[in-house]
């Protein structure tokens, strides 16, 4: 079935560790996107990639780092976890960045960070 | 700033109509959306404006105003399953989608 796969589905993390959470797509998009989701908040955006083999910042990227080697992988890195980084983590594709294509959605990887 | 405001939370009948406002102020404009996220899950896309007016989708219709910054989205007939929360979206004038944070809608049977 042709869709956006996140892992993993949740994960329990010591502050200080190291962490990727993995987003694939097979549906050839060339946007890709990594937001997390806080109670009260609307989707914030952490990266972006336009395309393969590029990367932007979002308007949270501090303690996050992305890579876009292929365009179906766009993982995300938190080098060292820190608790504020506790939050629900979508991953999203959508044809282009610049057209009127909606996005799609990963089902979401919640991490909590004590 | 850029800006998107959504009423935090409605509550409607089931059977009724509902109307979900969004105002939004941002750096441009290349389009609106409004997608449905039920509790737990991912947001999935419900609908698309860019020119003025009414857009209909079965039971969910959304409308624009750019001149006045104002989206609706109208659910009609509404059933249980359609309690979730509504996210509003604008793309900016980089094609950045700004967020509101959402509208947590109760049916009532």
């Amino acid at each position: 079935i042709a869709g956006i796969t996140q892992a993993p589905t949740s994960q329990i993390l010591a502050a200080g560790r190291r962490m990727t959470l993995r987003c694939t797509q097979d549906m050839r998009h060339n946007a890709m996107y990594w937001y997390r989701q806080d109670l009260g908040l609307g989707l914030r955006l952490i990266h972006y990639s336009n395309t393969a083999g590029t990367t932007g910042k979002g308007e949270v990227p501090d303690g996050y780092s992305v890579s876009r080697a292929n365009t179906d992988d766009f993982p995300l890195t938190l080098a060292s976890a820190v608790p504020s980084q506790t939050s629900v983590y979508f991953c999203a594709s959508s044809v282009e960045a610049s057209d009127n294509s909606p996005l799609h959605f990963g089902n979401g990887t919640r991490l909590t960070v004590t | 700033g850029q800006n998107i405001d959504q009423p935090t939370e409605m509550t409607a009948t089931e059977g009724a109509i509902v109307q979900i406002n969004c105002t939004y102020q941002t750096s441009g404009f290349n389009g609106l959306f409004w997608y449905q996220q039920h509790a737990g899950e991912a947001p999935t896309f419900l609908s698309y404006n860019v020119l003025d007016g009414l857009e209909e989708k079965g039971r969910f219709s959304s409308f624009l105003s750019r001149s006045k910054g104002y989206s609706y989205l109208l659910l009609k007939e509404l059933q249980m399953k359609d309690s979730a929360s509504y996210l509003c979206a604008v793309k900016d004038s980089n094609y950045q989608l700004i967020w509101g944070a959402g509208t947590k809608l109760i049916i009532k049977p």
